[in-house]
């Protein structure tokens, strides 16, 4: 079954405390990307991959890293977290080639609330 | 750069009721349209999408026309029922280069139906 997984999927921390939150995908997709999902504000790109070890910002990167050492993972790393990163996050996979019609897929997404 | 504008919510509807949602975007090209929904406590699913001017999504009874020369693509229902109450997220894909693989959203509009 085509998946995109990550984990954890809910997550209270504090303060500056680092977490990575991971996001796997089993389709062999060139393309991942972070969204972050805001009240009012719709779903926002944090940083995408075109491929292994091709990485750029999005529209929202800063307070974020995040490494694309293997073609199935894209880790979304928060170095020293913010009240203002408390937000749904979804990590989404698509193949490159084919068409700006092709599926895109969305994990499930991870709650994350700092305090 | 891309941008998609829905329409301002909540919306709230009886069972029965016509439904549309507006959804205006801008964007160089040629970009495919979607519509995502979101249910409560779930993660986004693709209800439908359109890839070219005058393309009409349909799904679960949703339908969506891609107006080229009024840069919409409203979603629309003939009779919601109480399972259709969720938050609904226009967006579009952009025709290639880096923005191939993003989503641009709208805000997000969210319905919910009353028996």
């Amino acid at each position: 079954e085509a998946q995109v997984t990550q984990n954890p999927r809910y997550l209270i921390t504090v303060t500056g405390k680092k977490l990575t939150v991971t996001c796997s995908q089993n389709m062999n997709h060139e393309y991942m990307s972070w969204y972050r999902q805001d009240p009012g504000l719709g779903l926002r790109q944090i940083y995408y991959s075109m491929n292994v070890e091709v990485t750029d910002k999005g529209d929202v990167p800063e307070g974020y890293k995040v490494s694309r050492k293997e073609k199935r993972n894209f880790p979304l790393i928060l170095e020293s977290p913010s009240p203002n990163q408390t937000s749904l996050y979804f990590c989404a996979s698509s193949p490159y080639g084919g068409g700006p019609g092709n599926t895109i897929y969305f994990g499930e997404g991870s709650w994350l609330t700092v305090v | 750069g891309d941008s998609v504008t829905q329409m301002e919510g909540p919306v709230t509807l009886s069972e029965e009721a016509f439904l549309t949602i507006n959804c205006t975007y801008t964007a160089t090209g040629y970009p495919s349209l979607f519509w995502y929904v979101q249910y409560p406590g779930e993660g986004l699913q693709l209800l439908l999408k359109a890839t070219k001017a005058d393309d009409k999504g349909s799904n679960k009874g949703f339908e969506a026309t891609y107006r080229k020369e009024t840069t919409s693509f409203h979603l629309e229902k003939g009779s919601v029922q109480v399972s259709d109450s969720a938050v609904y997220f226009c967006a579009l894909r952009g025709a290639g280069g880096t923005s191939y693989g993003k989503l641009t959203f709208g805000q997000g509009t969210i319905l919910t139906v009353h028996p």
